[in-house]
């Protein structure tokens, strides 16, 4: 078995500022994603890579950079955090580039933006 | 453009009795792949049951079942014999066969089972 470690599990901001995110998988997976969760609104993608240096734009990326330096890391930058945001950030891992395969999710990184 | 729609936003049921929720989807593709996914109170994401679009069958995994209608693109999850612990948010995604490969997610569905 495997897991995927999120850090931080809580991040509070400013407006205005630039936050990261972190994710590690150990299963190692080919393929990883960023997911947004707001309440009431499901899951939106926001990154996804499906390998080392691969980097390709979901519907909800502005705002945001990514960055897969490793086959086991993939960062997400808030390039300038949102009054008032409230959001959990999730992020995910499949094992290749097959598009049934299943994913396996972190436990989320909750932002609040004061 | 690709959409998974959950209309019901919340779901009550007593326990050992059977829940149905709704997923509709849209997509010009052939080819796909419908998956159920189940979020518990403590956050956590895991992979139930996986309709592939040219199966006919549905599919079924444990207590949990598949109502596979392609026609009226639809593909509800039943769940039987409910217990507490089924108590979770349920999120409906596609996936294309190909282009973009990433998950597309429902709204969810919370469900509560009572004792």
């Amino acid at each position: 078995g495997g897991i995927i470690t999120q850090t931080p599990k809580f991040l509070i901001g400013q407006e205005g500022q630039k936050l990261t995110l972190k994710c590690q998988q150990n299963f190692n997976h080919d393929t990883m994603y960023w997911y947004r969760q707001d309440s009431g609104k499901g899951l939106r993608l926001i990154y996804y890579s499906i390998t080392e240096n691969d980097l390709q734009k979901g519907d909800l990326s502005e705002g945001y950079d990514a960055s897969r330096e490793k086959k086991s890391s993939f960062s997400l930058t808030v390039t300038s955090a949102q009054k008032n945001e409230m959001a959990v950030f999730l992020c995910a891992s499949s094992p290749g580039t097959i598009s049934n395969e299943r994913l396996f999710f972190g436990h989320g990184t909750k932002l609040s933006v004061l | 453009a690709q959409k998974v729609t959950q209309t019901q936003t919340s779901i009550s049921v007593m326990e050992k009795t059977t829940v149905t929720m709704d997923c509709v989807y849209e997509t010009q593709d052939s080819s796909y792949f419908l998956f159920w996914y189940k979020q518990t109170a403590s956050g956590e994401i895991v992979f139930l049951i996986r309709q592939d679009s040219y199966k006919k069958e549905n599919a079924t995994v444990g207590h949990y079942s598949l109502n596979f209608q392609k026609p009226k693109s639809s593909i509800g999850l039943i769940i039987t014999a409910t217990q507490i612990e089924d108590s979770a948010v349920y999120f409906c995604a596609m996936s294309l066969y190909q282009g973009g490969r990433a998950l597309i997610f429902g709204t969810g569905t919370t469900v509560s089972v009572s004792p």
